[in-house]
């Protein structure tokens, strides 16, 4: 049983350029969101999805689009990557009958 | 406004005396209120949480929390600490949504680095 599986661990980016990282769950789980993680700032919530074909905006969406076609897939699009996106990127996943959410190892991104 | 607040950025302790790390929090209605671990270059693991029922609340790895509704506090606290648990932890409260369904969103607290010395 995988969890919740990120891709890639690390990647460094030059500005203007863009790219996708990867979310995928096998756990079945209807809830899904993207995070990111900064140096004493704890962690912010980029986007999140209640279901397949639905997703919606957290605290810090600018810069990001996401999309939900299938239960198991949330990936996380960065286009015109910018210097303020580095950081670390946490996806997240919870049954619809539980309030605790399940990690992935994080996407550590540089963008220089 | 929905908040969570950990007063410390890190709580050092000697390996076997009690630790606690403090959280706050400022909600509407009842909190539903969690801790997460996270170790060097990994992802958060739940530790425990606080829905409903008694206040005190145990968790994995011999640690618990007491959730105190009028100081609004959920300190996470642990009788011995160990060396191993030296990570960051983050207190994190469910977003109250006043609307049709509950998405099931977290605020969370900045972390506290707890360094657990030999």
């Amino acid at each position: 049983n995988a969890g919740v599986t990120q891709t890639p661990k690390f990647r460094i980016l030059k500005i203007g350029q863009s790219m996708t990282l990867q979310c995928a769950q096998d756990m079945n789980h209807n809830y899904m969101y993207w995070y990111r993680q900064d140096p004493g700032m704890g962690l912010k919530l980029i986007y999140y999805s209640v279901g397949a074909g639905i997703t919606d905006k957290g605290e810090v969406p600018n810069g990001y689009n996401v999309s939900r076609s299938t239960t198991e897939d949330f990936p996380l699009r960065l286009e015109l990557a910018a210097p303020s996106q580095t950081s670390v990127y946490f996806c997240a996943s919870k049954g619809s009958y539980t309030d605790t959410q399940y990690f992935g190892p994080g996407t550590r991104l540089t963008v220089l | 406004a929905q908040s969570v607040a950990q007063p410390e950025d890190q709580v050092n302790v000697a390996e076997g005396n009690p630790l606690t790390v403090k959280c706050t929090y400022s909600v509407s209605g009842n909190p539903y209120l969690f801790w997460y671990v996270q170790y060097p270059n990994r992802g958060l693991q739940f530790l425990l949480k606080y829905i409903t029922g008694d206040n005190l609340v145990k968790g994995s790895y011999g640690f618990e929390a007491e959730f105190n509704k009028s100081q609004t506090s959920f300190h996470l606290k642990k009788p011995s600490a160990l060396v191993s648990d030296s990570a960051l932890y983050f207190c994190a409260v469910r977003f109250l949504y006043h609307g049709s369904g509950n998405t099931g969103k977290l605020i969370f607290g900045q972390g506290t680095t707890l360094q657990v010395k030999p």
